[in-house]
């Protein structure tokens, strides 16, 4: 069974950092290209950020471009963001979202985590 | 960048009511359209990519069709469980992904 779980989200200050995981079981993780959506309280879903299997081709939405940054740890089955300069527009739900297709990025998501909160506020 | 825009914004149906929804993509993009259901409180779920072809385990009332510019998402007998809002999502430029504003679905 695919599993995916958030974790690290929480309150945080105006211009500050956070990093946000996804630990991932249940497929062959480093066959796969891996993202982050994210759904502001009450809004639609917005598309963050995106990497391949080899973190080769990395993608961001122009929202967030510059001030934040996705890894992955394939040893361990993690995928990261690390966000930084945090804005109160980037309060959200963070999900981890897996791509349908192996080894490149289709951009199609077939499993979703829970999600992860973030709020940023002062 | 292309823009998607879905209509309408929400729409109330009786149950087993033909219900269709419309895509526009701002540009064309080919038929790399896909459609997830987000009920209430709930995880989006993949229903239709490719901008047909139905995702394993999806019941057969779902169907999407289009290509180029213009998509949509049929449920062909609504159901109580079909309670959701319903996106779109283009990913002809993966791994730059656009998903459309979405659209309410209840039951009247």
């Amino acid at each position: 069974e695919v599993q995916l779980v958030e974790s690290g989200g929480g309150l945080v200050q105006p211009g500050r950092s956070l990093r946000l995981s996804c630990a991932a079981s249940g497929f062959t993780f480093d066959d796969y290209a891996m993202h982050w959506v994210r759904q502001a309280p009450g809004k639609g879903l917005e598309w963050v950020s995106g990497i391949s299997w080899n973190s080769g081709s990395i993608g961001y939405a122009d929202s967030v471009k510059g001030r934040f940054t996705i890894s992955r740890d394939n040893a361990k089955n993690s995928l990261y963001l690390q966000m930084n300069s945090l804005r109160a527009e980037d309060t959200a739900l963070y999900y981890c979202a897996k791509d349908m297709e192996s080894v490149v990025i289709s951009g199609v998501f077939d499993y979703w985590g829970q999600g992860t909160l973030v709020t940023v506020s002062s | 960048d292309i823009q998607m825009t879905q209509s309408p914004s929400s729409l109330s149906a009786s149950v087993g009511d033909r219900v269709t929804i419309t895509c526009r993509a701002s540009q064309g993009i080919s038929n790399y359209l896909a459609w997830y259901q987000q009920k209430p409180g709930k995880v989006p779920k993949l229903l239709i990519y490719a901008a047909s072809t139905l995702q394993s385990g999806v019941p057969s009332r779902f169907s999407g069709s289009g290509s180029g510019t213009d998509f949509t998402l049929t449920i062909s007998s609504l159901q109580p469980e079909d309670v959701a809002t319903y996106y779109c999502q283009k990913y002809n430029s993966a791994p730059r992904i656009t998903f459309g504003p979405g659209t309410k679905v209840d039951i009247k």
